[in-house]
């Protein structure tokens, strides 16, 4: 069964308005930890953001929130005011393990960004 | 600056050759990764090791095995390359200290004639 779940292939948005990207996990750890990144054409994984399953609030970095409902296991990229820069391929990807020694971090399959003019 | 490279950026090997892939980590980075990207599909986790010398099946082993005799070197072996291990092959490392913190290489493109 697939433990990160991205229900959303590829999307298509304006310029300037906000963007949800989906993303729900599957897991029976208590600690666990969500993360995305983001892909453009040029190959490289660029680390975006990073929600711990015991963090209480969401996190945030810049024009990137995380909105994580625990109960829902789901853990949302929402991406303020795009820009045209932001078009590229989006992972969600979840830490699961109980030591964090030997934890591994397992992907989603993407979601391909389109920013239009 | 964090640095995590891989010894090719493309590399083209017949089939039933042996193939190495090499990845290096500056950081002292405990734990490391071998993912393969296919379209569709993602990144799948081949392998990753938490230490010198230990390794753990990710969800797709069959057919690659892995070498970790030195902390800042982690290397991918395809015994004997298939065509269906064409595919873009992507290494990480990441340090136990910060959760959050994993680095990827750049990329190693194979592809199996």
């Amino acid at each position: 069964a697939q433990k990160i779940t991205q229900t959303q292939p590829g999307m298509f948005v304006q310029e300037k308005e906000a963007v949800t990207l989906d993303c729900t996990y599957d897991t029976s750890d208590q600690s666990y930890g969500l993360f995305w990144y983001k892909q453009p054409s040029s190959g490289e994984m660029i680390f975006l953001i990073y929600q711990g399953s015991y963090d209480e609030q969401n996190a945030t970095e810049g024009r990137y929130s995380l909105n994580f409902q625990k109960a829902r296991k789901s853990a949302n990229l929402v991406i303020s005011a795009s820009q045209l820069g932001d078009s590229a391929m989006y992972f969600c990807a979840m830490r699961e393990g109980k030591r964090n020694r030997d934890d591994k971090i397992i992907f989603g399959k993407g979601t391909r960004l389109h920013i239009l003019p | 600056d964090v640095k995590v490279t891989q010894s090719s950026r493309y590399l083209v090997k017949r089939t039933g050759e042996k193939v190495f892939l090499e990845c290096v980590q500056d950081m002292d980075h405990e734990n490391m990764f071998w993912y393969r990207q296919d379209p569709g599909l993602g990144l799948r986790l081949i392998y990753f090791s938490y230490d010198v010398k230990m390794k753990e099946k990710g969800d797709i082993p069959e057919g690659y095995s892995v070498s970790r005799e030195k902390k800042e070197r982690f290397s991918l072996i395809l015994e004997s390359a298939s065509t269906n291990q064409t595919s873009m092959y992507l290494c990480a490392s990441r340090t136990v200290t910060m959760a959050y913190e994993q680095y990827f290489g750049p990329g190693t493109r194979l592809t199996v004639t």
